[in-house]
């Protein structure tokens, strides 16, 4: 069972590329995230799609756009990097018919931009 | 908007017990749950707290009151493997459900 997928596990881009990071769930959830963490800032919602169809923006969703291709994937795309988005995107996904909705995060991909 | 509110490092003994506060504001709200972060790995799930009071799941136990926006979380027993960033994080209900919020998370630092 291999829960939330992401790749790449690291990258490295010059500013003013762009690149798409992949997402993948295999648990029939319903909600998926991308999330970045930056030292000492904690996880920062970018984008989110409550279920296949629909994305909504988190509270940093600028340079970003996302796309919600089935039930399984979810990416996040870059179109033209910035040093400022050097940063670990977390990847995750819950269930949302109600209760806990624990929330299941890939292993992260290490972007960096130079 | 929403805000969530913890302290940045708690540190303590080895077998000792640490709360870790978070308080919150934001409309919308459905439920918190708290994640274990160790360095380089991925958040992992605690506890969730959808109504008021104690929740225990062995030697950690989350408290949640909806009046006052407040939340903790406590580390019963600590080991040193507890050391680890812990966030708390609130679901919002929103047109679309399923929007998840994290706190900026607290480095809890165990010493022998």
């Amino acid at each position: 069972n291999a829960g939330v997928t992401q790749t790449p596990k690291f990258q490295v881009l010059k500013t003013g590329q762009s690149m798409t990071l992949q997402c993948a769930q295999d648990m029939n959830h319903n909600s998926m995230y991308w999330y970045r963490q930056d030292p000492g800032m904690g996880l920062r919602l970018i984008y989110y799609s409550a279920s296949e169809g629909t994305t909504d923006k988190g509270e940093v969703p600028n340079g970003y756009n996302v796309s919600r291709l089935n039930k399984r994937e979810f990416s996040l795309r870059l179109e033209s990097a910035a040093p400022s988005q050097t940063s670990v995107y977390f990847c995750a996904s819950s269930e949302t018919s109600g209760g806990v909705g624990e929330a299941f995060f890939g292993q992260g991909t290490r972007l960096t931009v130079v | 908007g929403q805000s969530l509110e913890q302290p940045s490092e708690v540190t303590a003994v080895e077998g000792a017990i640490v709360q870790i506060n978070c308080t919150y504001q934001t409309s919308g709200f459905y439920g918190l749950s708290w994640y274990q972060q160790h360095d380089g790995g991925a958040p992992t799930f605690l506890s969730y707290n959808g109504l008021d009071g104690l929740e225990e799941t062995g030697r950690f136990s989350s408290f949640l009151s909806r009046s006052k926006g407040y939340s903790y979380l406590l580390l019963k027993e600590l080991q040193m493997k507890d050391s680890a960033s812990y966030f708390c994080a609130v679901r919002v209900l929103t047109d679309s459900w399923g929007k998840l919020q994290f706190g900026a998370g607290t480095q809890v630092v165990v010493t022998p």
